[in-house]
């Protein structure tokens, strides 16, 4: 079955320590994106890419990285300088990568991200 | 920029009867509207979209949702609700290469 596997789904980080998020899909998609989610916030955009080995800053890319090596992956580094990293972090990824398509977005099953 | 918003942080109904969660949007142009659903620690499952043509556009488990651009609204339907559909949706607009999100209603369904 295709789909998009997010690892893992609970993840701790001790204050002042880089985590790596894992996002891979085998959806042939082109765009691939990451949100964080809040109680309450509904979902606020972190990364996207459009086409392997490049990427854009979403609204709150602050304190993340990402890297867009190969089209099947896409992970999301959650930095020191992320100071309120407690989330519900969730990965997409769409078939076309132009502006305003209309294709919808198909998402793992996120990683919940707590602090020590 | 595009934007959604959903009016109802939570919507309560009763097993059998009629189920609408509201969305209204803000764009400028022609709006793709999208519907998701979440259950608890899931992602989101697509349910039906809007891109142009009829005005009730039917997805996924039953759901529909109607397009009214005099209201600016994109309500999402089930004529009668299940107990299953209890769980958390979000109303979404396509804004440049990103999706734009309301900030989610909770759905009850009593038996």
């Amino acid at each position: 079955d295709g789909g998009i596997t997010q690892s893992p789904k609970y993840l701790f980080r001790k204050e002042g320590q880089n985590v790596t998020l894992s996002c891979e899909q085998n959806l042939n998609h082109d765009a691939m994106y990451w949100y964080r989610q809040d109680p309450g916030q509904g979902l606020r955009l972190i990364y996207y890419s459009q086409i392997v080995n490049d990427f854009q800053k979403g609204d709150i890319a602050e304190g993340y990285s990402v890297s867009r090596e190969k089209k099947e992956s896409f992970p999301l580094t959650v930095t020191s300088a992320q100071k309120n990293p407690t989330a519900f972090y969730l990965c997409a990824s769409s078939i076309a990568r132009r502006r305003k398509s209309n294709q919808p977005q198909h998402f793992g099953d996120g990683t919940r991200l707590s602090i020590l | 920029a595009q934007s959604v918003a959903q009016p109802e942080d939570q919507v309560n109904v009763a097993e059998g009867n009629p189920l609408t969660v509201k969305c209204t949007y803000s764009v400028s142009g022609n709006p793709y509207l999208f519907w998701y659903v979440q259950y608890p620690n899931r992602g989101l499952q697509f349910l039906l979209k809007y891109i142009t043509g009829d005005n009730l556009v039917k997805g996924s488990y039953g759901f529909e949702a109607e397009f009214n651009k005099s209201q600016t609204s994109f309500h999402l339907k089930k004529p009668s609700a299940l107990v299953s559909d209890s769980a958390l949706y979000f109303c979404a607009v396509r804004d440049d290469y990103k999706l734009s999100f309301g900030a989610g209603t909770t759905v009850t369904v009593r038996a």
